[in-house]
């Protein structure tokens, strides 16, 4: 069974860092693609950022581009986001997802966790 | 902004079809494979179609997925009342670099 785990989350003031984390297990993690979602409370999704299975590619949305950075470990089975100089519109629960293949652009996500809450607030 | 565009809500009485348009351009739904996911209330989204009409292993086929051109549509027949969620579509889009997921609606199960 695949499980998605995120952690990292909370509140943070505008201008500072957080550091997410997704701890993925039930499926071969270096053979897929990784990708990050997010949605600010009642509203809809948004993408934000993918990530090839041997993290040669990569894609940001333009809202986050410059501020925030997508890695992964595969030894750790592992993927992260750092986001810096963070904005009271990044707001929102932070979702991983396991993309459909190795491409990030070849296909969406198949499988997603159940989200961690970032508040960007003073 | 969401560039793909869908129906803010749609409704039927159980065992009513139910369908969902979502509209987007030559960059995306028009070159790209269509998505749809399933968001129930306080969970997670769910991937309902890939690949603009198939379906994940262990959702009915009740729900059906199509596209022609630069739109697509979902259809949920044999409506029920845990059918009553978000939906949204999703495609990559080639002049942004990126996914693109649409405005979603939300089905309602009278």
């Amino acid at each position: 069974e695949v499980q998605l785990a995120e952690s990292g989350g909370g509140l943070v003031q505008p201008g500072r860092s957080l550091r997410l984390s997704c701890a993925a297990s039930g499926f071969t993690f270096d053979d897929y693609a990784m990708h990050w979602v997010r949605q600010a409370p009642g509203k809809g999704l948004e993408w934000v950022s993918g990530i090839s299975w041997n993290s040669g590619s990569i894609g940001y949305a333009d809202s986050v581009k410059g501020r925030f950075t997508i890695s992964r470990n595969n030894a750790k089975k592992s993927l992260y986001l750092q986001m810096n100089s963070l904005r009271p519109e990044d707001t929102a629960f932070y979702y991983c997802a396991k993309g459909a293949t190795v491409s990030v652009a070849a296909a969406g996500p198949d499988y997603w966790g159940q989200g961690t809450l970032v508040t960007v607030s003073s | 902004q969401s560039v793909l565009t869908q129906p803010p809500s749609a409704s039927g009485t159980p065992g009513q079809r139910v369908t969902i348009s979502c509209s987007g351009s030559t960059s995306n739904i028009g070159t790209n494979y269509l998505y749809w996911y399933q968001q129930l209330p306080g969970t997670a989204p769910k991937l309902l179609i890939y690949r603009n009409n198939q379906r994940p292993s262990g959702i009915p086929d009740r729900f059906s997925g199509s596209k022609s051109g630069t739109s697509a549509s979902l259809a949920i027949s044999g409506l029920r009342s845990e059918d009553e969620a978000d939906y949204y579509c999703a495609s990559w889009d080639d002049s942004l670099s990126g996914h693109v997921f649409g405005t979603g609606t939300k089905v309602t199960v009278l």
